[in-house]
């Protein structure tokens, strides 16, 4: 079965330090993989989504960037957080089987900038 | 640009009572997702609907995906406290992102 880790779960940050999250998908290959952000009690925006290694699309110009170092690994990094990249990130993989095509979630991760 | 409305955006009722929360959109899908999210955890899957008219139940819970393949429903029968949380549609198509709708937040109080 197929399973999506992402760490850490909870982060404190300062203003202007970087950023990295990590999310790790096992027990599958090749799958599309996307970063979306959740404001509090909202529905998902997302943010980066990749169809293979070293393959990032940009849904929404801000200072975060996204990387697909390994097949089954996805990285969302920032050089400088701001206050407004508070919020709750998840991670995604998807699974198409003929025409139903679904997403499965990570555990999230929930960042806190000061 | 496909969008997806959910209603009502909040909804808050007794342990016991009926409900239905709706998903609609302009655009067609090919497939339709529910999810369960809990405070602090990612969304759950709930449900995968792909033809039109379908109707799937998973226990108290009973969706229908739309003729057209353009809204979908929730209904739960007999609601507990554990059924609280936010109720999450997404669609889909192939080779596109997937469209999520804002989310209806229930509270079932015992």
């Amino acid at each position: 079965s197929q399973t999506i880790h992402q760490w850490p779960a909870t982060l404190v940050q300062p203003v202007g330090s970087p950023l990295s999250l990590e999310c790790t998908v096992e027990g599958t290959s090749n799958p599309n993989l996307y970063w979306y952000r959740q404001a509090a009690g909202r529905g998902l925006q997302l943010l980066f989504y990749s169809v293979g290694i070293g393959q990032i699309s940009s849904e929404v110009p801000q200072n975060l960037s996204a990387s697909r170092p390994q097949d089954r690994q996805f990285i969302l990094s920032s050089k400088k957080l701001l206050l407004s990249d508070s919020g709750f990130y998840l991670c995604a993989w998807s699974w198409t089987s003929g025409s139903a095509v679904t997403q499965y979630f990570g555990p999230g991760t929930r960042l806190l900038v000061l | 640009t496909q969008l997806l409305e959910q209603s009502p955006q909040f909804l808050s009722i007794q342990e016991g009572e009926n409900l239905t929360v709706y998903c609609n959109s302009s655009s067609v899908f090919s497939s339709l997702q529910w999810y369960r999210q809990e405070p602090g955890e990612g969304p759950v899957l709930l449900v995968t609907v792909v033809t039109g008219g379908e109707v799937k139940k998973l226990k108290r819970l009973t969706f229908q995906f739309g003729d057209a393949r353009k809204d979908s429903s929730l209904h739960i029968t007999a609601a507990q406290p554990g059924d609280t949380g936010l109720y999450l549609c997404a669609g889909g198509n192939y080779g596109q992102n997937f469209v999520f709708g804002p989310g209806t937040r229930l509270s079932v109080l015992p």
